[in-house]
């Protein structure tokens, strides 16, 4: 059974600051998704990572993938207080179905 | 953005009630999906489906049923609703791309009372 696993859960920093929130996911998979979701709302695609060694970088977030370790990270570099929101990986199960796994989500929050 | 919407956004309904959630989508996705958010935790699955005729079971698929009434439309329904499927549902479709992403609707917020 796929399971998914994010840390910390939950990350209080101030801005300016830089850190990285970790996924860990328990099978083997290609396909990793990194979201953005804001209190009551919808959740939006931030990245799409295919393969091992992939990086996406949009602003002052990054994201990465290494599919031997099994281990997605997020980065924030010198945090702004409009990052602040939670951020979900998913992991495609790879059965043919796109059949997607959600880790916990991690909530940040982002102090002036 | 795959222009997915969800009726009704807020819906609250007593023990035992019948309740359906639509959703419908513009782009011509095949895959349709249906997720559950409880506070404080990642999205469950609860049913899939990759066309009208195809319906698939996901991790959390008891008390619920669905129906695919066209390509654009995928309906969950709790026929005898419980106060523990208060929760906030999402629906989504999913690309058959190289990326096979999943793009999300605006939610339903559902209270079972």
């Amino acid at each position: 059974e796929l399971k998914v696993e994010q840390n910390p859960l939950f990350l209080s920093m101030q801005e300016g600051k830089n850190y990285t929130i970790y996924c860990n996911y328990s099978t083997t998979s290609d396909r990793l998704y990194w979201y953005r979701q804001d209190p009551g709302k919808s959740l939006e695609s931030l990245f799409v990572l295919l393969s091992n060694g992939a990086v996406k970088q949009e602003g002052r977030l990054m994201a990465s993938l290494d599919t031997k370790a099994r281990l997605s990270t997020l980065h924030i570099t010198a945090a702004v207080h409009d990052l602040s929101a939670t951020y979900f990986c998913a992991v495609d199960k790879a059965e043919g179905a796109q059949k997607l796994v959600f880790g916990q989500g991690t909530r940040l929050t982002i102090n002036p | 953005d795959a222009d997915v919407t969800q009726t009704p956004r807020n819906r609250i309904t007593k023990t035992g009630k019948r309740i359906m959630l639509e959703c419908s989508q513009t782009k011509g996705h095949d895959r349709m999906y249906w997720y559950r958010q409880d506070p404080g935790l990642g999205l469950q699955l609860i049913y899939y489906s990759f066309d009208v005729k195809d319906i698939n079971k996901g991790e959390i698929s008891d008390g619920y049923s669905v129906s695919r009434q066209a390509q654009a439309k995928f309906s969950l329904s709790l026929e005898s609703a419980i106060p523990n499927q208060t929760a906030l549902y999402f629906c989504a479709v999913g690309t058959s791309g190289s990326t096979n992403e999943q793009y999300f609707g605006p939610g339903t917020r559902l209270t079972v009372t």
